[in-house]
């Protein structure tokens, strides 16, 4: 079954509005959580590391105050895109590292248009 | 710098064919090395990792790849390819518990 749950799966919405992305780690407690964006025909890239109860570590050239992330349990990560435009679309992935820290898991990604 | 290469960016195989995809990597200290396949507008599942101890590692799904250090290579390979096969496929490196470095991918196309 699946380790780690995303929600949603597809969302559309309006330039300057707000999206909220959820990720959750369905079979253990999670103190560190990773997103990752994915643009069309690219590969991953890490935006930032979501650490429970603390703020989140973000890569350079990413805007955290456009990418909010908040980990406020242990088992939930939020992403939220922040009046969200066009060039926001692309494919959001969060990822938690199992148990035994040998094998990292993935949602099933986020696919966002921003219209 | 860390990274990840690889160099293919599309290959198309015939049904029934071996396939091997080429990965190399840049990374400072012992890389923890990773496969994982990603279907049309879904997450990724992993098919195989290498931490230590025997550079040939088996997945599943049939695939395994070589670790060979002097080359800082990460191949994967399958002797017969099947039609689900087709997706892409992203390796990746690593120090565990922490980010992961992807390449930029390679497309599998696979032609009855």
């Amino acid at each position: 079954g699946a380790v780690v749950s995303q929600h949603p799966s597809r969302v559309i919405c309006k330039s300057g509005t707000s999206v909220k992305i959820e990720c959750r780690s369905l079979d253990f407690q999670a103190t560190t959580m990773f997103w990752y964006r994915q643009f069309p025909k690219k590969s991953l890239m890490l935006m930032a590391t979501s650490n429970e109860g603390s703020k989140a570590t973000y890569e350079q050239g990413v805007e955290k105050d456009k990418f909010l992330i908040n980990h406020a349990s242990l088992t939930l990560s939020t992403l939220t895109v922040t009046s969200a435009h066009p060039e926001d679309s692309s494919f959001y992935i969060c990822s938690v590292w199992g148990r035994s820290n040998t094998e990292a898991f993935f949602g099933q990604g986020t696919r966002l248009t921003v219209v | 710098a860390q990274s990840v290469t690889q160099p293919d960016i599309h290959i198309t195989v015939s049904e029934g064919a071996s396939l091997e995809l080429r990965c190399n990597y840049s990374y400072g200290a012992t890389p923890y090395l990773f496969w994982y396949v990603q279907s049309p507008g879904q997450g990724l599942q992993l098919l195989l990792k290498y931490f230590s101890g025997d550079t040939l590692v088996q997945g599943i799904k049939g695939f395994e790849a070589e670790f060979k250090r002097s080359q800082s290579s990460f191949n994967l390979r399958k002797p017969s390819v099947h039609w689900s096969d087709a997706a892409e496929y992203f390796c990746a490196v690593g120090a565990g518990a922490d980010k992961l470095i992807f390449g930029t991918g390679t497309r599998l196309q696979v032609f009855p």
